[in-house]
């Protein structure tokens, strides 16, 4: 089966850098997705990992060792916005695809 | 990028009721996912949907409590049946075609069980 460990809370102040850390065990490896959640919202896809390295979208990147199973979010010049929660997910190795959460981090960020 | 909607947004119901949710999509897919997430936690995957067949159920997860219809590629409904105070959680239907690396969400469906 499939299981994911992150951090629960993370707090930072505007304008910080953070990273969110992600470990995970899996049967079958499809890619290391990070989604984001504010309260009251839908998750919203941020990135996605399936080879070892540093993914740059804007104020945030992602990585990926797979070799090591782990990940991690970095968001940068941290804004009152970002605070919300962040899940990490792999994809079923299964014929479904689905997507395995994390049980999410959730980052305020402080004035 | 697909855009997923979710009717009723919320809802309040009584104990030993039941309630059907939409979920509608712009694009066709070929699956798609309905989870459950219940305040403050993570997303647990109820089950797959697949057109022209049955559903696929998560352990734990039984047809009778959710039954669930797929009538075409763009269209889902999830009923929550005899429903007691634990069912309250937020209702979450999302698309998949199993390799993308990509899902999208539904806004949600926050359900109150008295």
């Amino acid at each position: 089966g499939q299981s994911l460990e992150q951090p629960s809370e993370v707090t930072a102040v505007e304008g910080a850098i953070v990273q969110i850390n992600c470990t995970y065990q899996t049967s079958g490896f499809y890619g290391l997705s990070w989604y984001q959640q504010h309260d009251g919202g839908a998750p919203t896809f941020l990135s996605y990992n399936a080879l070892d390295g540093l993914e740059e979208t804007g104020r945030f990147s992602s990585f990926l060792s797979r070799s090591d199973s782990y990940g991690y979010l970095l968001l940068q010049e941290l804004q009152m916005k970002d605070s919300a929660s962040y899940f990490c997910a792999v994809r079923d190795g299964g014929s479904q695809g689905n997507l395995i959460f994390g049980k999410g981090t959730k980052l305020s960020v402080k004035p | 990028s697909a855009v997923i909607s979710q009717k009723p947004s919320r809802d309040i119901c009584q104990r030993g009721t039941s309630l059907t949710i939409q979920c509608q999509v712009d694009s066709q897919v070929t699956m798609m996912f309905w989870y459950r997430q219940q305040p403050g936690q993570s997303l647990t995957l109820i089950a797959t949907a697949n057109q022209g067949s049955e559903a696929t159920y998560e352990s734990g997860f039984v047809i009778d409590k959710f039954p669930i219809s797929r009538p075409n590629l763009t269209f889902s409904t999830l009923t929550v049946s005899n429903m007691s105070p634990e069912d309250s959680s937020i209702y979450l239907c999302s698309d998949g075609t199993g390799v993308r690396e990509t899902q999208y969400f539904g806004p949600g469906t926050r359900l109150l069980v008295l």
